[in-house]
């Protein structure tokens, strides 16, 4: 099946410092990527729709100057937490949509903000 | 808005063993897709089974099928021969039919551990 990847796994930084997550589609274009956030035993909550080319598409609640989003390419999305906080510590998961309209996941990354 | 409620937090099965997962949801929509996705704790998410709400047929995948009760509005999932490898939380999720491919609705999940 469809691969996707994200990159790093798992990341620890200072409070006040930026973090960057990358979703990579490794074997199919994806127009379209998905930005999630889970808590510990927790579902999945929808952050972001990631359209390539364009801004954004910002869940209500989330903050856009928060977490910056760029899908640059076809193959590549990217999530920027800015002054990361204590707060922001959770696990991120990206999905991407094949042109089939399938969704692939990867494999999350786990961000801890000391 | 459309929202999914997985009642069990937890369940335990006996490897061999069947066991079913609950999932209700509510929607105003008639046409839908339903999907379990499963967990594991390497953490990537991977599709179980899909149904399409217009399909009377319930959807089965080798030791996976559901039970799907549209107007109940009821989608449970049953794992049979059960195996140490299904040990995971799983995740019962709606889309809307003209949104393919966008966005997920997640229920919150149930963590099933199968025993040896």
């Amino acid at each position: 099946g469809a691969v996707v990847s994200q990159h790093p796994s798992w990341v620890i930084c200072k409070s006040g410092t930026s973090v960057k997550i990358e979703c990579r589609s490794l074997d199919f274009q994806a127009t379209t990527m998905f930005w999630y956030r889970q808590f510990p035993k927790q579902s999945l909550m929808l952050m972001a729709t990631s359209n390539e080319g364009s801004k954004a598409t910002y869940e209500q609640g989330v903050e856009k100057d928060k977490f910056l989003i760029n899908h640059a390419s076809l193959t590549l999305s990217t999530l920027t937490v800015t002054s990361a906080h204590p707060e922001d510590s959770s696990f991120y998961i990206c999905s991407a949509r094949d042109r089939g309209g399938e969704l692939f996941f990867g494999e999350g990354s786990r961000l801890t903000v000391l | 808005a459309q929202t999914v409620t997985q009642s069990q937090p937890e369940m335990s099965v006996q490897e061999a063993e069947t066991v079913t997962l609950s999932c209700t949801y509510d929607t105003s929509e008639n046409n839908y897709y339903l999907f379990w996705y499963k967990q594991p704790p390497s953490r990537q998410m991977i599709l179980v089974i899909r149904q399409e709400a217009y399909k009377q047929q319930n959807a089965t995948e080798n030791r996976f099928s559901v039970n799907f009760q549209k107007a109940a509005k009821s989608f449970s999932l049953k794992i049979s021969d059960s195996q140490l490898g299904d040990t995971a939380m799983y995740f019962c999720a709606f889309m809307k039919h003209e949104e393919y491919g966008n966005k997920l609705v997640f229920g919150a999940g149930t963590i099933l551990r199968v025993k040896s």
